[in-house]
């Protein structure tokens, strides 16, 4: 199947810093990426949609100015967490969107971000 | 509503028996069911989907689900676990024409344990 990858793995940070999270379709152009979070043993929580060229559609509850995403290119959207705070650890989650439409349509997902705040 | 539920929270099997993952749906119009497993601290992996045509879908690591409409039911089934296959499984639908078009509503998910 096709390839999603993020980066970083894993990252540690201070209360009040900005965290950076990266995207990247590997093996073909996503039109549509979606971040996610996961808290344990629990399922996906879908926080927004990252569309080439505009602007993210966030979901209820999602703080917009919190989580910045950018999607500037077919294959990179980037999730900035904010002035993070230890509510914001959490297991980050992004999906590709293969773009032929139709019966052939699959999210593909990274491998994840484990973000810890302290 | 649309929504997916899977009513097992965990499901233990025996290595080499058959093993089936039950996920159910609720949606208005034609779903996209899909079966996604997730390993510890890993991202999630794809298995298998069903879009249209013949109800048995083969997917990967010798995963098969089962389409049944009337019963709006997407069950995930392997003939012979492997201990390998102990992970949580998520089940999802996308339904078509939706304005969240391409918005993929996910199970709780389930933990499937294989015993030696």
């Amino acid at each position: 199947g096709a390839v999603v990858s993020q980066h970083p793995s894993r990252v540690i940070c201070k209360s009040g810093t900005s965290v950076k999270i990266e995207c990247r379709s590997l093996d073909f152009q996503a039109t549509t990426m979606f971040w996610y979070r996961q808290f344990p043993k629990q399922s996906l929580m879908l926080m927004a949609t990252s569309n080439e060229g505009s602007k993210a559609t966030y979901e209820q509850g999602v703080e917009k100015d919190k989580f910045l995403i950018n999607h500037a290119s077919l294959t990179l959207s980037t999730l900035t967490v904010t002035s993070a705070h230890p509510e914001d650890s959490s297991f980050y989650i992004c999906s590709a969107r293969t773009p032929w439409g139709g019966p052939q349509e699959t999210q593909y997902f990274g491998p994840g971000t484990r973000l810890l705040v302290l | 509503a649309q929504s997916v539920a899977q009513p097992e929270d965990q499901v233990n099997v025996a290595e080499g028996n058959p093993l089936t993952v039950k996920c159910t749906y609720s949606v208005s119009g034609n779903p996209y069911l899909f079966w996604y497993v997730q390993y510890p601290n890993r991202g999630l992996q794809f298995l298998l989907k069903y879009i249209t045509g013949d109800n048995l879908v083969k997917g990967s690591y010798g995963f098969e689900a089962e389409f049944n409409k009337s019963q709006t039911s997407f069950h995930l089934k392997k003939p012979s676990a492997l201990v390998s296959d102990s992970a949580l499984y998520f089940c999802a639908v996308r339904v078509l024409g939706s304005s969240n078009t391409g918005k993929l509503i996910f199970g709780q998910g389930t933990t499937l344990q294989v015993k030696p």
